[in-house]
């Protein structure tokens, strides 16, 4: 089955920038989607078609492609960033969704 | 804007059919190009897609759980359902419902999620 691969962990302290990757074999041809969720919360997305930010999201989250991987920047990170964060796609096909396995961010 | 809750039993026996409903508000479940999904998360783990239908009716199911897994659509009652046959205590998760639109194919809006026991 297809798989989504990111670290488990991240550390920045506030103000740095924070960068989680997502690999896999799909994504030059799939789009990639990022959701931050908080604990005892629903994910919230914050970047949509690999690098489009919904509105109310801050200009801090971006995203980015190069080849079979994707990265969600945080620049400036805030304590309020800290939280867990999840890569989605799709098969080669486009037909089933997949996540990664999720990176806990800890801002230091 | 639309708004999703997820409600069902919070304890399932063994072998037997979880069950759950995602009522939407705010919109109609049956106007537009959307995609209405599952996803569920066990405690401490990552997030696993279930399956979604569209507006149209069609499905998609995890291959993973394909042999195990009903989506549904009640336009009546703007609503739509989960079934998990047979379930064991592998499927002890919160659920959630969630809705993409068929441009952004995201997961934009999401339920609070339900926290669902497999136990005798």
């Amino acid at each position: 089955s297809y798989e989504l691969t990111q670290p488990p962990s991240v550390s920045v302290s506030p103000g740095q920038t924070a960068r989680i990757t997502c690999s896999g074999d799909a994504l030059p041809k799939q789009y990639a989607y990022w959701y931050q969720q908080k604990p005892g919360q629903a994910p919230v997305l914050v970047i949509y078609k690999d690098s489009e930010r919904p509105s109310g999201i801050p200009e801090r989250f971006s995203g980015s492609s190069s080849g079979t991987t994707v990265t969600l920047t945080i620049s400036g990170v805030q304590a309020e960033d800290e939280a867990d964060y999840y890569c989605q796609s799709a098969d080669s096909s486009g037909t089933y969704a997949v996540f990664g396995g999720g990176t806990q961010l800890t801002v230091l | 804007q639309v708004q999703l809750q997820e409600s069902g039993p919070g304890l399932v026996k063994p072998s037997q059919t979880l069950s759950l409903t995602c009522t939407v508000s705010g919109g109609s479940i049956s106007s537009g190009s959307y995609y209405w999904s599952w996803i569920r998360q066990p405690a401490g783990k990552g997030l696993e897609w279930i399956g979604r239908i569209y507006t149209s009716g069609s499905t998609n199911y995890n291959p993973s759980l394909k042999s195990r897994v009903t989506i549904s659509v009640d336009t009546s009652k703007n609503q739509f359902s989960l079934k998990l046959s047979s379930v064991t205590a592998a499927d002890t998760a919160v659920y959630y419902c969630a809705v993409s639109t068929v441009l952004t194919k995201a997961f934009d809006i999401w339920g609070q999620g339900t926290m669902v026991t497999v136990s005798s």
